[in-house]
């Protein structure tokens, strides 16, 4: 079975403080794995996805398949980084076809 | 490029009634998946499609259909309305298999009174 859990609910943080967003996830296979993030009113948007290890507005995030996990990290935070964070998985089409497993979320405010 | 549209934006029905949702996906995307999002379930995959045909179905009951068009474009359909399909639904459109990531549209707000 597949499954993406994201231990916090909320994180709360001050403006220039590290951030670190934890995801968990459960796959017997090589998963494909992205962070989406939704700031407010705004539609979900792709933030990182692990097969191209790029750095986007300043926040990176490495799979770990040891401790199956892709946590997503940012060394300093900024006010606009305020949003909704979600982890989503995507397994072996061929076994689970064409689909998305996402976390619950955690909800990052940054405080100034 | 134009993004993933959804029509419309909000719905309000009522109990026992059916309803029909568009996606318009990127052009040139031919994969396009529903989710439903809620404040207590979060974002649940409901099917997609490929190439007019499903490829995969979450674990919804038989209420929850859809279907794609040569075009690309899908609709969602859900009959006999109940409370708790109140909600907003997402479609996302790929390239092929989704690992260049999914676009989502604004989602469609349904709400069952």
């Amino acid at each position: 079975a597949q499954r993406v859990t994201q231990p916090e609910k909320l994180l709360s943080v001050f403006k220039g403080a590290p951030v670190e967003l934890k995801c968990n996830y459960s796959y017997s296979g090589s998963p494909e794995l992205f962070w989406y993030v939704q700031y407010s009113r705004q539609r979900l948007q792709l933030l990182l996805r692990h097969i191209s290890r790029e750095s986007i507005k300043g926040f990176t995030a490495d799979l770990n398949k040891g401790e199956t996990s892709f946590h997503l990290k940012k060394p300093f935070a900024q006010e606009e980084d305020s949003a909704m964070y979600y982890c989503a998985l995507s397994g072996s089409p061929m076994e689970y076809g064409n689909k998305l497993v996402f976390g619950a979320g955690t909800i990052l405010r940054v405080k100034s | 490029k134009a993004g993933v549209t959804q029509t419309p934006r909000y719905l309000i029905k009522t109990r026992g009634q059916q309803v029909t949702l568009s996606c318009s996906p990127i052009s040139g995307h031919r994969s396009v998946s529903w989710y439903q999002q809620t404040p207590g379930q979060g974002l649940q995959f409901l099917f997609e499609y490929f190439s007019e045909t499903q490829r995969n179905k979450g674990n919804f009951p038989g209420r929850f259909s859809g279907r794609q068009f040569s075009n690309s474009r899908s609709e969602m359909n859900v009959s006999t309305l109940e409370l708790g399909d109140s909600a907003l639904y997402l479609c996302a459109s790929s390239f092929r298999q989704g690992e260049d990531g999914y676009t989502f549209g604004s989602g469609t707000r349904l709400t069952v009174v």
